[in-house]
Order: C-alpha cells, then sequence, then structure tokens
C-alpha cells in the first residue's frame, strides 16, 4: 500500500520569503507524484506533478518541486511567496490502479 | 478546460434523512472518485468508478452508497445522515480506464454538508 506523508501541517511564512513543503511517500511500487492547492472555500487545483523524465518540475503560479527517489521525498518550494499564496496544499501519490492517496495536508499562511 | 460540478456548496440535512450528492463533469471521463475531507485527515476516498454502473469501494464506504447511470454523472447517497457525515464532500474526474495511472484528477468545488 501507497502512504504519503506531510510532516508539517502548518507553515506560517513572510511574504516574499522562500517557502519549502516537505512530502514524503512509501510504495513498494512505481507511483506518480502530485502537488494540489485548495484556496479556502474550493475544491482543489493541480499544481505540478512528477510523471518521469527531469526530477525537477515547475507547476503554475511560480512553484516548483524535487523528486528524489532515494529519498522517498517529493518537496515543494516556491524562492518567493505572495499573500495570495495563502492556502492548504496537498501532495499525492497514484498508484499503477489510478488511485490517488493524498497527505493529510499543509496549510501555508503568508504574513504580510 | 475540465469543469467538474457539484449540484450544492452547502447544504443542512438532519440526522437520519437520505442525502442525495451529485456531481457532473463534462470532459468524457472514464474515471470518477468521491472524497470527504476533513482536519487534519486530508482526503479519504468514500468510492470510486470507473465506467458506467461500475463502483468499488474506496477506503471509508461504510454508510454511504453511489450511483452512476450516465458517463457524466456520479452520484454519492448517504442512506441516514448521521452527526459524523458532517464534512466536506469532493468529487473528482480523470481520463482512461483501469489499468494506466498519472492520470490527473480534476475536483469540484466540493459541498460542504452539515447533519444536525
Amino acid at each position: 500500500a501507497q502512504s504519503v506523508t506531510q510532516l508539517d501541517s502548518q507553515v506560517p511564512v513572510f511574504e516574499e520569503a522562500p517557502v519549502e513543503l516537505r512530502c514524503n511517500y512509501s510504495s513498494s511500487v512505481s507511483v506518480y507524484l502530485f502537488w494540489y492547492v485548495q484556496y479556502p472555500n474550493q475544491g482543489l487545483q493541480l499544481l505540478l506533478k512528477y510523471l518521469s523524465g527531469s526530477t525537477l518540475v515547475k507547476g503554475i503560479n511560480g512553484f516548483e518541486a524535487e523528486f528524489n527517489k532515494s529519498q522517498t521525498s517529493f518537496h515543494l518550494r516556491k524562492p518567493s511567496v505572495h499573500i495570495s499564496d495563502t492556502a492548504e496544499y496537498f501532495c499525492a501519490v497514484s498508484d499503477p490502479g489510478n488511485q490517488f492517496y493524498f497527505g493529510t495536508g499543509t496549510s501555508l499562511t503568508v504574513i504580510p | 478546460d475540465v469543469k467538474v460540478t457539484q449540484s450544492s456548496r452547502y447544504l443542512v440535512k438532519r440526522t437520519g434523512e437520505k442525502v442525495f450528492l451529485e456531481c457532473v463533469q463534462d470532459m468524457d471521463h472514464e474515471n470518477m472518485f468521491w472524497y470527504r475531507q476533513d482536519p487534519g485527515l486530508g482526503l479519504r476516498l468514500i468510492y470510486f468508478s470507473y465506467d458506467v454502473k461500475m463502483k468499488e469501494k474506496g477506503d471509508i464506504p461504510e454508510g454511504y452508497s453511489v450511483s452512476r447511470e450516465k458517463k457524466e454523472r456520479f452520484s454519492l447517497i448517504l442512506e441516514s445522515a448521521s452527526t459524523n457525515q458532517t464534512s466536506m464532500y469532493l468529487c473528482a474526474s480523470s481520463s482512461r480506464g483501469r489499468g494506466s495511472f498519472g492520470e490527473t484528477q480534476y475536483f469540484g468545488p466540493g459541498t460542504r454538508l452539515l447533519v444536525l
């Protein structure tokens, strides 16, 4: 079975500072990796995904993530955050059965 | 753009009522999913469907049932609502049938259900 761990439930950061949201996964099979963002009172929106190829993946809104197979991690980063980045962020893996397994989420709060 | 719509944004129901949550997608996706989202627990899969009239249990199917009579529509049914089913319900869809993976799931805006 697959599992996803997001170690930080809440991350406060000042505006224009860099941020890293951590995600680790465990799986006995090959998986694909995703980051989703959920703005208040909305559904989830895809930020980026890793399927294969370059381990550094760029997504929307200036976010990027790096796949590290040896550490089974897929951390999300942004060099300079904005107030509008305040949201809940979910890491997920997709297995060969096309099921998704989500982490418990990280609430990012950008402080003016 | 893929569009996934859910019939209600907010619902208030009483204990014991039968509740229907409807989800419609407009991209001819084969796969559809129902999740519930609770603080600190993330998203948990209730049921999913790979095709019309097909359904499979997810991680927490107890107290729920589903119906998929048409490809674009996937309904979640609470046979007898209970207070512990107060939650945010999210519908999602993705393309391709069973056996492939890596397909993005597209989410609706969610239905926040309060059971009194």
